[in-house]
């Protein structure tokens, strides 16, 4: 069965504070890919990887950046937070191959101050 | 245009109505179709995975026209537990990245 966790379910934090968000998968996937979720907008890609070392930016990366340093490990920052950024942050991984099933972690629920 | 378009509903059906969603998607050059379910504040997770020929799972059944460039889900005999958001998804072409596009999502509510 796959399993990808994050860090925590629930988080607040205050205006221009530094964000850091973790992802793990331990299912030896090769990609992974942070989203965020907002109602009226669905889904929309923020970064993904599809290596160790490498990233490529998705449809909305502005004001955030990423890391992944370890194959299970993927990492979301938000290098100074502002409340257009308070949403729903789902990580995901898929084996291989860009088109392939992702699968989610539970999602951590993000409020900006 | 939305490059997968699903009608958001709500969709509110009695236990053992037969409900369909329809997506409809803009690039003809997409491969890979799915169907996830979200549940209310939880993760999307895969519910099928949709084929060319159609495929059944229970009683899910997915088709796919590609001429039309739209998939549907049908759900038979719905079940309480049925209810959630339902979510059409379609990968990009691969010189695009080959990424996966996700609709905003049907929701579906089946009452007693």
């Amino acid at each position: 069965d796959v399993k990808v966790t994050q860090s925590s379910r629930y988080l607040v934090k205050r205006t221009g504070e530094k964000v850091f968000l973790e992802c793990v998968q331990d299912m030896d996937h090769e990609n992974m890919f942070w989203y965020r979720q907002d109602p009226g907008l669905g889904l929309r890609l923020i970064y993904f990887s599809y290596d160790v070392k490498m990233k490529e930016k998705g449809d909305i990366p502005e004001g955030y950046s990423v890391s992944r340093e370890k194959k299970e490990r993927f990492s979301l920052i938000l290098e100074s937070a502002s409340t257009n950024q308070t949403s729903m942050y789902l990580c995901a991984s898929s084996l291989s191959g860009m088109g392939e099933t992702q699968y989610f972690g539970p999602g951590t629920r993000l409020l900006v101050l | 245009r939305k490059e997968v378009e699903q009608d958001p509903g709500p969709f509110n059906v009695p236990e053992g109505a037969t409900v369909a969603f329809n997506c409809t998607y803009s690039n003809s050059a997409s491969q890979s179709f799915f169907w996830y379910r979200q549940d209310c504040r939880k993760e999307p997770k895969l519910l099928m995975s949709v084929y060319s020929s159609g495929n059944e799972d229970g009683r899910f059944t997915a088709q796919l026209n590609r001429a039309s460039q739209y998939i549907s889900l049908l759900i038979r005999d719905s079940k309480l537990s049925d209810s959630a958001t339902y979510l059409c998804v379609v990968n990009k072409r691969f010189d695009q990245g080959g990424k996966l596009i996700f609709g905003q999502g049907t929701e579906l509510s089946v009452k007693p």
